[in-house]
């Protein structure tokens, strides 16, 4: 059974940036692609980006480009995500989300982190 | 603004089918998988329909989806108290290269 196991909430200040963490246990790392989505307080999903690890090469969604960060770790099974320039606007619920594919197209199945929440206030 | 558009809410009685639309366009739906969801309030969502109409296995033959076209649509039939959730529509953008979600639709079993 994949687990995906995130790290802790954080509180953030205006202006700095966050990083979160997402490891994998249970099942292989490389071969599978991760997402990043996030929800802001009684809002809908909205993907983020994602990496395919045995690509190495991470997508972004648009909005992201220039301060979304998502790399991995192959040795440790752990994806990261991190955000610069928060604001206010970036509180929020981050979910790591890891399909059964090598795509972020097509998959059928889909495993999600537990959340994690972090507050950007002044 | 969501690229896929769904209604905000839903409703219906035990026992009864609802039906969730879910609007995109040519480069999203037209082209690609739709995806459904599952958010019970205060957990994570919950993969409920992969590739357009297949069920993971253990979500019961009461969920079903289709799709024509740049729109899809899942249906819930023979309603259940523990369906109250959101649901939400998901696929491919080829145009922006990215994951799309619908706004969710909230539904609530009267």
């Amino acid at each position: 059974q994949v687990q995906l196991v995130q790290s802790g909430s954080e509180v953030k200040k205006p202006g700095s940036s966050m990083k979160v963490s997402c490891t994998t246990s249970g099942d292989a790392f490389i071969p599978y692609a991760i997402s990043w989505v996030r929800q802001a307080p009684g809002q809908g999903l909205e993907w983020m980006g994602g990496i395919i690890p045995i690509l190495y090469t991470p997508k972004y969604a648009q909005r992201f480009q220039g301060r979304l960060t998502i790399a991995a770790d192959e040795s440790t099974s752990t994806a990261y995500m991190e955000l610069s320039s928060l604001t206010s606007e970036d509180t929020a619920l981050y979910y790591c989300v890891r399909g059964d594919t090598a795509t972020f197209y097509e998959y059928y199945s889909e495993q999600w982190g537990q959340g994690t929440l972090v507050t950007v206030s002044s | 603004q969501s690229v896929l558009t769904q209604p905000h809410s839903a409703s219906g009685t035990p026992g009864q089918r609802v039906t969730i639309s879910c609007s995109g366009s040519s480069s999203n739906i037209g082209t690609n998988y739709v995806y459904w969801y599952q958010q019970v309030p205060g957990t994570a969502p919950q993969l409920l329909i992969f590739t357009d109409n297949q069920r993971p296995s253990g979500v019961p033959d009461r969920f079903s989806a289709s799709k024509s076209g740049t729109s899809a649509s899942l249906a819930i039939s023979a309603l259940r108290s523990e369906d109250e959730a959101y649901y939400y529509c998901a696929a491919w953008d080829d145009s922006l290269s990215g994951r799309v979600f619908g706004g969710g639709t909230k539904l609530t079993v009267l």
